[in-house]
């Protein structure tokens, strides 16, 4: 049973570049979750999807945008990408009603220069 | 709002030794509580969680963690660490609302000695 699977592990991208993010959650999951790390600190909620669409937010910036596909997997984009957005993307999937069994991939590591 | 505190950045203890690792929370309800602990360059991987009913919570690796509602923490236990423990661990709460989204602590950073 394949668990959460992230695309990719690792990249570097330039000040002021886009990047996306993706995300395959784990085999019946419905509901996908992404969190920052950055260095030091704890996962940091940025947002959540199901059904295709937003569910909720965190603290961070319009920068940051989402999409889930009709097959539940997901990406996470960031525009104008700044120096402060190096961190590790974390993906958690879920089931809608079973809402604290979240399942977190390994994450994508990015790098901005 | 909720917020999780770890106070302790950095532990070392030896092979063998008894661990504990600290966390306190801010909620107004009952909190839903967990325990993650991630290997370096790996997700999140969880260790056990409190909803309701004992307080003390057995978990995966033999960890457990004891919810007390008076001190508002929820400290990880373990009697004999292995070198394979060496990890970060993060006590997390769920915030509550549509999301149920997770609340991370900043993370407790164990190191073994051999």
């Amino acid at each position: 049973d394949a668990g959460v699977t992230q695309s990719p592990t690792h990249l570097i991208k330039t000040r002021g570049q886009q990047v996306t993010l993706r995300c395959s959650p784990k085999s019946g999951h419905d509901t996908v979750s992404w969190y920052q790390q950055a260095l030091g600190q704890g996962p940091q909620f940025i947002f959540q999807y199901y059904e295709e669409e937003e569910r909720q937010r965190g603290n961070f910036p319009d920068r940051f945008s989402g999409h889930q596909f009709p097959n539940y997997s997901s990406e996470l984009n960031v525009n104008a990408l700044l120096l402060g957005d190096s961190a590790l993307y974390l993906c958690a999937s879920s089931l809608v009603g079973e809402n604290y069994g979240y399942t977190f991939g390994s994450g994508t590591r990015l790098t901005v220069v | 709002a909720q917020s999780v505190t770890q106070p302790d950045i950095h532990i070392t203890v030896s092979e063998g030794a008894s661990l504990e690792l600290r966390c306190n929370y801010s909620y107004g309800a009952t909190p839903y509580l967990f325990w993650y602990v991630q290997s370096p360059g790996q997700g999140l991987q969880l260790l056990l969680k409190y909803f309701s009913g004992d307080t003390l919570v057995q978990g995966i690796k033999g960890f457990e963690a004891e919810f007390k509602r008076s001190q508002s923490s929820f400290n990880l236990r373990k009697p004999s660490v292995h070198w394979s423990d060496a990890a970060e661990y993060f006590c997390a709460v769920v915030s509550g609302g549509a999301t149920n989204k997770l609340i991370f602590g900043t993370g407790t950073l164990l190191a073994v000695q051999p």
